[in-house]
């Protein structure tokens, strides 16, 4: 069944430590999305890929960083947790030419 | 730049009572519209999308939403409220960008409190 999966759903982590949420899809998509989403807050777009090997940053401004080596593939790496990026991570992809976005089911990370 | 407000950040119904959640938006060009529902600690679910055709949308779950140009509105119904629709629901825009990318602008949600 095509689908877009992240793991892990939950992640409490001290601060410095270096974390890489992960994001896959099986639906063939070219275009995948990070969001971050405060509790009971809008999503803010926080990173984009258009296809392999292409990235760019989205509208809120983030310390993280991505990747897109495998069209299937896209994890968000923080390389030195704070407190401050507490949040709910949601990956999603589009084909090409799609207007809806489809949508993991959120990793929840704590940073203490 | 295309936006969305969504009026009314709680809504709340009793349990059998018409359900309207409302979204209005602002964009320059023929819009592709979008309403997604998001369960607690869950990814966001799409519910029903404006693609153009018909200007009343049905979707899952027996929400439906009506695409209506002058007002600028793409307001969320259904007629009996259950209370598994309790949820977050967010409405959204597309905006093209470059590279044949679409871009989604979300509205700030709508937190939906169904009670008995």
């Amino acid at each position: 069944e095509a689908d877009i999966y992240q793991t892990p759903r939950y992640l409490v982590i001290g601060t410095g430590k270096k974390i890489t949420l992960e994001c896959s899809q099986t639906m063939g998509h070219d275009k995948m999305y990070w969001y971050q989403q405060d509790p009971g807050m809008e999503l803010h777009l926080i990173h984009y890929s258009y296809g392999v090997n292409s990235t760019e940053k989205g509208d809120l401004s983030s310390e993280s960083t991505v990747s897109r080596i495998r069209t299937e593939h896209f994890p968000l790496t923080l390389e030195s947790a704070r407190p401050s990026h507490t949040s709910q991570y949601l990956c999603a992809s589009s084909r090409h030419g799609g207007h809806e976005q489809f949508f993991g089911p959120g990793t929840r990370l704590t940073v203490l | 730049a295309q936006s969305v407000t969504q009026l009314g950040s709680h809504v709340s119904v009793s349990e059998g009572a018409l359900v309207l959640l409302r979204c209005n938006y602002s964009s320059s060009v023929p819009p592709y519209l979008f309403w997604y529902v998001q369960y607690p600690n869950q990814g966001l679910q799409l519910l029903l999308k404006y693609t153009s055709a018909a200007t009343l949308v049905k979707g899952i779950n027996g929400f439906e939403a009506e695409f209506k140009k002058s007002e600028t509105s793409f307001h969320l119904t259904k007629p009996s409220a259950h209370m598994s629709d309790a949820a977050e629901y967010f409405c959204a825009v597309t905006q093209a960008w470059s590279g044949g990318y679409n871009k989604l602008i979300f509205g700030a949600g709508t937190r939906l409190a169904v009670h008995p």
